[in-house]
Parts: structure tokens; C-alpha cells; sequence
């Protein structure tokens, strides 16, 4: 059974600060990663993907993965009240079309 | 417009009455999925599609049926419903290329009472 697992949070930061959400997975033949945000009631959108380890960039958003340790984690840095979500993190194995979705973070920004 | 849509948005039902959730999608992606999304378990996958009249069961499949005839849609059916299937269900797009991520409709939020 191929399991992601999220802190289910609720994270609370202040604005301004860095947020830093983790997610582990279980299936060493992971391949893709993705951070999907989701606002309450509201379909996941997706903000990041990354696929090799280190740390990929985008504007305030830093996805870092580890495939040795078997995590990838998403940095929000300048943390805005607008970005108060739960975050999804899914995992994609080689071959697979299917993804695994952790249960999401729950996250805070507070002004 | 890229986009996948659901109908109805919302609807309130009673147990037993058999009703159809539809999903579309315009972007020709060969993969298609129905999720349920309930407080504190995340999203589950109901009942996943890679083509035309190929489809096969997700982790929940129970009380649900799915049908692909047309690439574009997904619909799914709830023929007897119950209470236990109130949630809020998402449907899904992708391509099949391996890295594609998935595209989400707006979500239904179903009651059964």
C-alpha cells in the first residue's frame, strides 16, 4: 500500500514568515511530486511539481525533494493571509498514472 | 478555455433515489477519475478511467458505478444512495505521458438524507 503522510496541521505562521509543509512517502519508485493547494470548498489547484532532488523555485514557493530520505517538502516564503489553505502533496510512481494524495496541511496565516 | 466541469454543483437527495453526477472535460486527456473528499481523510479515489470503455475501481468503489463511453465524460452514478455518501466528489483529468498532473472540476457537494 503506498501511503503519503502529511502533518494534518492546523500550521500557523505569521505573516511575513516562511511556511515549511513536509510530506513522506512510502514507495521508494516514486517519481513525480506535486503541491496542490486547496481553499476550503474549493477543487485543488495545483502550484508545484518536481520530479529530480533539490529544491525547485517558483516566485514565493520552493519545493524541496529528498528521494533518499523519501520526502519532499514546499517552502512559502513572505507568507500572505491569502495563502491561509490546505495544501495537498501527491505522489506519482514510475509507470504509474495514478497519484497518491497525503491528507493535506492545514495552514494559518495569521497578520 | 481548458477546464473540467461537474453537474450539478450541489444537490440534496433521499436515500434510494438513483442520481448522476456529470463530469466533462476539453482538453482530450485519456485519464479520468472521481474523488471523494471527507473531513479528515483527504481525498479517496472513487473509480478512475484511461480511455474510452476502460475503467477500473479506486480505493472506495462501493455504491458507485462509472461509465466511459465518450473520451470527454465521466459520468458517476450513485443507484441507491445513502446517507455514508454525502461528501464533496471531485473529478479529475490528465493526459497519460507519466508526469502530467491532474486537472480538477469545481466540485458537488452531495447531501443524502
Amino acid at each position: 500500500q503506498k501511503e503519503v503522510e502529511q502533518n494534518s496541521g492546523p500550521l500557523s505562521v505569521p505573516e511575513g514568515a516562511i511556511a515549511s509543509l513536509n510530506c513522506t512517502y512510502s514507495d521508494r519508485g516514486s517519481q513525480s511530486f506535486f503541491w496542490y493547494r486547496q481553499y476550503s470548498g474549493k477543487s485543488p489547484e495545483l502550484i508545484m511539481s518536481i520530479y529530480s532532488n533539490g529544491d525547485k523555485e517558483d516566485g514565493r514557493f520552493t519545493a524541496q525533494l529528498n528521494k533518499a530520505s523519501q520526502y519532499v517538502s514546499l517552502l512559502i516564503r513572505d507568507s500572505q493571509p491569502s495563502d491561509s489553505a490546505t495544501y495537498l502533496c501527491a505522489v506519482k510512481s514510475g509507470g504509474s498514472y495514478i497519484p497518491t494524495f497525503g491528507r493535506g496541511t492545514s495552514l494559518i496565516v495569521h497578520p | 478555455e481548458a477546464q473540467v466541469t461537474q453537474n450539478p454543483r450541489y444537490l440534496i437527495t433521499v436515500t434510494g433515489k438513483k442520481l448522476t453526477v456529470t463530469c466533462s472535460q476539453n482538453m482530450n486527456h485519456e485519464y479520468m477519475s472521481w474523488y471523494r473528499q471527507d473531513p479528515g481523510l483527504g481525498l479517496r479515489q472513487i473509480y478512475y478511467s484511461m480511455n474510452v470503455e476502460v475503467t477500473d475501481k479506486g480505493d472506495v468503489p462501493e455504491g458507485y458505478k462509472v461509465s466511459r463511453k465518450e473520451k470527454r465524460n465521466f459520468p458517476l452514478i450513485l443507484e441507491s444512495p445513502s446517507p455514508n455518501q454525502t461528501s464533496l466528489y471531485f473529478c479529475a483529468s490528465s493526459l497519460i505521458t507519466g508526469v502530467e498532473t491532474q486537472y480538477f472540476g469545481p466540485g458537488t457537494r452531495l447531501l443524502v438524507l
